[in-house]
């Protein structure tokens, strides 16, 4: 099994939808979960972090399900600048100490009018 | 604010040479990584550095170095460029090892 695993889509939504994507980890003991926002072509940026009693930034929420171990992003209102590949992020911990966060592949979101 | 800065942008390369990809950040931060991402395969992690002076091997270290003089610096050597290392570099730096991640503008490389 992928340490985090997402759908690739694309998820095709018309302007205004509510879309939300899941994320599946496999570590128990992961403490740390964001979502990332990646445009073609450039750096992947952090949309925000995802906290155990779930968190609200505008039309973004995330929840955290640790009994099933999935993370996921609702977006309201869809807008068409939210057309992008979203990335999943968990934290894992390492021999030795330390973590390391390990990326999803992306779940690509077209917005279309 | 700077943040974090990467040299070149993009870069062609013969196979068999030498190659230093440049990574600056201005945050103080301890960590640094860097990243290459390939279509399909999403980000995987070359090496990483946890804090100046110490280095780690990602999960794709085979052909790539780095080193970590100071907080600012951390530069990624290709010592002997091959077709397969054609892609897209990413490098981030984090607070802490468990803290998100910010990354640079990547420098696309290509190896004929």
């Amino acid at each position: 099994r992928k340490e985090v695993e997402q759908d690739p889509g694309p998820f095709n939504v018309p302007e205004g939808a509510t879309v939300a994507f899941n994320c599946t980890y496999s570590n128990s003991a992961s403490q740390s979960f964001f979502w990332y926002r990646q445009d073609c072509r450039k750096e992947p940026k952090l949309l925000m972090s995802v906290y155990s009693s779930g968190n609200e930034d505008g039309r973004f929420t995330a929840q955290l399900n640790r009994a099933s171990q999935y993370i996921s992003l609702l977006i309201r209102d869809s807008k068409l600048s939210d057309s992008a590949t979203y990335l999943c992020v968990v934290n894992k911990e390492v021999t030795g100490g330390g973590n390391k966060l390990t990326f999803g592949t992306g779940t690509q979101l077209k917005v279309e009018l | 604010t700077a943040g974090i800065t990467q040299a070149p942008t993009s870069q062609i390369l013969a196979a068999g040479r030498s190659m230093t990809l440049r990574c600056t950040q201005d945050m103080r931060h301890n960590a640094m990584y860097w990243y290459r991402q390939d279509l399909g395969l999403g980000l995987r992690l070359i090496h990483y550095s946890n804090t100046a002076g110490t280095t780690g091997k990602g999960e794709v270290p085979d052909g790539y170095s780095v080193s970590r003089a100071n907080t600012d610096d951390f530069p990624l050597t290709l010592a002997s460029a091959v077709p397969s290392q054609t892609s897209v570099y990413f490098c981030a730096s984090s607070e802490g090892s468990s803290q998100p991640q910010h990354f640079g503008d990547g420098t696309r490389l290509s190896i004929l």
